[in-house]
Parts: structure tokens; sequence; C-alpha cells
């Protein structure tokens, strides 16, 4: 098993540019998540889907931000524009079911100048 | 903000000692508690789980306990080793799946 696969691994761009991170999750898996990590607010969580469906968004901070699942095997959190207070570590995570462990991925370092 | 990641708090113990590493929770509705364990350039990577109806749980080295009545959950790694250098986080469910993570201990191992 592969794992929670993120891309890129490192995005440095410049503010007001769009950026576009995947996510494949694990096989079978019918929960996604993206989370967002920083110092000052540690690990929060963003969007999650369940069976390609967006359940709750209400962690996405502003209409700057969107996320797809177009199928089981594909996600994109897209910001646009992007600000240098969006620098942070991006996490996607799936989980088999509900109540159950989430597998995150390595995650996606952005660095918005 | 529900954690807060600006100074977290460490933890030392010399290599072979067991180590505790404790967490707070608020909720009391929450029904599930995870462990997850982050290494540099890495993300968490699951532990140990425990659902409500129980207070304890052992794996392979690690132990979790959880008292729901003031709402404490801990985590006990038996005879450290360098690679359990991490930082260390609890996870509650508060319903819905959402995962609410603590702000995280820094476990440190001295050889």
């Amino acid at each position: 098993d592969a794992g929670v696969i993120q891309s890129p691994r490192h995005e440095v761009t410049e503010m007001g540019q769009e950026v576009t991170l995947r996510c494949k999750p694990i096989s079978g898996h019918d929960y996604l998540f993206w989370y967002r990590q920083t110092m000052m607010r540690g690990l929060e969580l963003l969007i999650y889907f369940n069976n390609n469906v967006p359940i709750d968004d209400s962690g996405m901070p502003e209409d700057r931000f969107s996320a797809k699942m177009p199928n089981a095997s594909f996600s994109t959190l897209k910001i646009q524009p992007s600000e240098p207070r969006d620098s942070a570590v991006y996490f996607c995570a799936s989980s088999l079911a509900g109540s159950s462990p989430l597998h995150f991925g390595n995650g996606t370092r952005l660095t918005v100048t | 903000g529900e954690s807060v990641g600006l100074h977290l708090p460490t933890l030392s113990v010399q290599e072979g000692d067991n180590s505790i590493i404790n967490c707070a929770y608020s909720n009391s509705a929450s029904d599930y508690f995870i462990w997850y364990k982050q290494e540099s350039g890495k993300g968490p990577q699951f532990i140990i789980d425990i659902r409500s109806n129980m207070d304890k749980r052992q794996g392979q080295r690690v132990t979790v306990l959880l008292n729901k009545t003031v709402k404490h959950l801990s985590l006990q790694i038996a005879a450290t080793q360098p690679g359990d250098s991490a930082v260390y986080f609890c996870a509650e469910n508060r319903g819905a799946q959402k995962l609410v993570f603590g702000q995280g201990t820094r476990l440190t191992i001295n050889p």
C-alpha cells in the first residue's frame, strides 16, 4: 500500500498566484480530509469528503479556498489568489470509515512570498 | 483557537526509560480518541486509538489511558528508543468525523 500521496511536496509562489495541491487517498477509503498545519494554530481541519461529496467545509478560511473530489482516487485543494498568510503545510488524509484512524500523506509545504 | 502551537510542551527522557505524555480534551461528548506521532518533514502517523467505552488499551510498547471523569488522555511509551523522538498529538473525534488535534508534545530521547 503506497499510502496517501500528495503533490507537490514543496510549492513556492508569489502572492496573487493560483495554487493547486493534489491528493491521492488510499484505495478503498471512503473519507478524505484536508488539514492545514502552522506553528500558531497547529493542525486545523479545512474540509472533508465522504464518497466524493463534501460534507463539512466550515474550516475553509475564506472563499479563496476551494476543494474538489472528482472521483474516489483524486482530490484537489485550490487557493486563488494566494496570500502570504496561506503559507503552511497542507495535509491530506483518508480513512476507511467514520470513527476510524486517519492516514496522512507527507504534506505539501506552501510558501507564498 | 482549538490548538495553540506556538510553544510546544517538551519532554526529555533517557533512552530505555518509560515516558508518559498527557493530553486534556475539552468535549465530554467526544467518543473516540487517537494518538499520532509526527516526525520532521512527515505527516502524522497513527499510533493507537481508544473509544470512550474503554479506559485502557495496549499496543506494542504503547498504552493509552482514558479518564473521562477529568477528560484526560495519556500515552505511555515503554523502553523508549531514539526513534521515538517526535512530536506526539492527541486527537478527539467530536462527532461527524471532526477530528480535533491537541497542540502536541515534543518528545526527545537522550542517549
